[in-house]
Parts: C-alpha cells; sequence; structure tokens
C-alpha cells in the first residue's frame, strides 16, 4: 500500500518567515495530494490540494509543488504569522478505486510553532 | 457550505457502557468516513460508507459498530469499550471521486472510556 513520509515533526519559525514543509510517497500511482491543517481541539482542515497533472498551485501565502517523478510534494507558508501555529499533515490518495471514495494515506504531521 | 458536525463534542462512557456518535453533513456528499486518531498521531481510517453501503472495514473491533441510516447521516455506535479506545473520533465527507477529491473533515468527538 501506500506509504506516505513528512519532515520535519517539528518546525520553529520566526514571524514573517517562510515555513516549508516536505513529504514523500511510493506509490506512483498516487494523483491526489491534499494538506490539512489541524488547530489544537479541531478536526483536520483541507488547506490546499494539487493533483498529479500540476505541478504548482498557490492560494495566497500558501503553495504546493509536486516533482511527479521523484515523488516528492512540499507545502510553503510564506510571510508566516501566529495563527499559523498548528500541525499540518499531508496526504496522499489513489484514485483506481472505483467505489466511489477516497482512501487518503497521512504523513505523521509536523508541528508548526511561529514565534511572534 | 463545507460543514460536517458531530455530536457530541466530549464523551466519558464507562466500559459496560453503551454510546453512539453522531455525523452529519448536507453537502450532498455520498461517501462519508470514520476515523480515530490518537495524540500526536496522523488520523486512522477505520470505516468508509460510499452510497449508504459500507465499502471498508479496516479490521476495526466488533465493539465498535458503524451505521449509515442515510446520504446524510453517519453514527459509530459504541459498546464494551476498553480504556485504548480513548482518542479523537473523526467523521468525514467527500464526493464521488468523478465529481471531485475533496474530503472534509467535522470536528471530532473527544472519547474518553473509564
Amino acid at each position: 500500500g501506500e506509504n506516505v513520509e513528512q519532515h520535519p515533526s517539528t518546525l520553529s519559525v520566526q514571524e514573517g518567515d517562510s515555513a516549508v514543509i516536505k513529504c514523500t510517497y511510493s506509490d506512483s500511482a498516487s494523483n491526489y495530494f491534499p494538506w490539512y491543517k489541524q488547530e489544537l481541539g479541531k478536526g483536520p482542515q483541507l488547506i490546499i490540494d494539487i493533483r498529479s497533472n500540476v505541478g504548482e498551485k498557490k492560494d495566497q501565502r500558501i503553495a504546493v509543488t509536486l516533482n511527479k517523478t521523484a515523488k516528492h510534494f512540499s507545502l510553503h507558508i510564506t510571510e508566516t504569522q501566529p495563527e499559523d501555529s498548528a500541525v499540518y499533515f499531508c496526504a496522499a490518495s489513489i484514485k483506481k478505486n472505483s467505489g466511489g471514495y477516497q482512501k487518503v494515506t497521512f504523513g505523521i504531521g509536523t508541528k508548526l510553532q511561529v514565534i511572534p | 457550505d463545507t460543514e460536517v458536525t458531530q455530536t457530541p463534542k466530549h464523551l466519558v462512557m464507562g466500559m459496560t457502557n453503551k454510546k453512539s456518535l453522531k455525523c452529519e453533513q448536507h453537502m450532498g456528499h455520498r461517501a462519508m468516513y470514520w476515523y480515530k486518531q490518537k495524540a500526536k498521531k496522523p488520523p486512522e481510517l477505520m470505516f468508509v460508507y460510499s452510497y449508504e453501503k459500507l465499502s471498508i472495514n479496516e479490521s476495526v473491533p466488533s465493539r465498535f459498530s458503524p451505521e449509515c441510516p442515510n446520504s446524510s447521516l453517519l453514527n459509530l455506535h459504541l459498546h464494551a469499550l476498553q480504556p485504548e479506545d480513548s482518542a479523537l473520533y473523526l467523521c468525514a465527507s467527500s464526493q464521488p471521486r468523478d465529481r471531485g477529491y475533496e474530503q472534509y473533515f467535522g470536528p471530532g468527538t473527544r472519547l474518553t472510556v473509564t
């Protein structure tokens, strides 16, 4: 099955600096890569995603890049703010199932702390 | 509206109790999921319902019993749980794969088994 590795497990940055979280996946059939932000006491929130026919996607201060050849994808947060502090999970999913659902494999998570 | 609601927010139960967790979405999604999340770990898939039929059971113990009464509702019935079952239980929903990929999570139910 799919295996997703994520690093670093913890990341501290000064407010205003950039943060980068990297993930690798094992199954070349994976074609959908969402990123989730989970704040303390809350459920994961989808913040951005990318599909395998796209190399980069940006939404304001957040961007995600995908290198299919290397099976790498990364989350970039620019101009970090204290409210960006949370746990971030990368994930990978394969479209090939025909059951009308997505089986998502998560990375272990990165705890991001933005220091004011 | 991309909201998945879950009730209750917190639940404390003894090992001999029977309780149920409830999840609801009104986005027209036809796939619904139960996940279990332990502290400092990623969500772990338990069950998937697609078009109100159980599609995946990730070898979950029978003390957890899912139910999907209709396309908007998902329940998780709990019976004779163990203290190690204490965790955050998350519900999620998604559209069929040919209509989109996004999976949306609810806020979770924090379960404590005493």
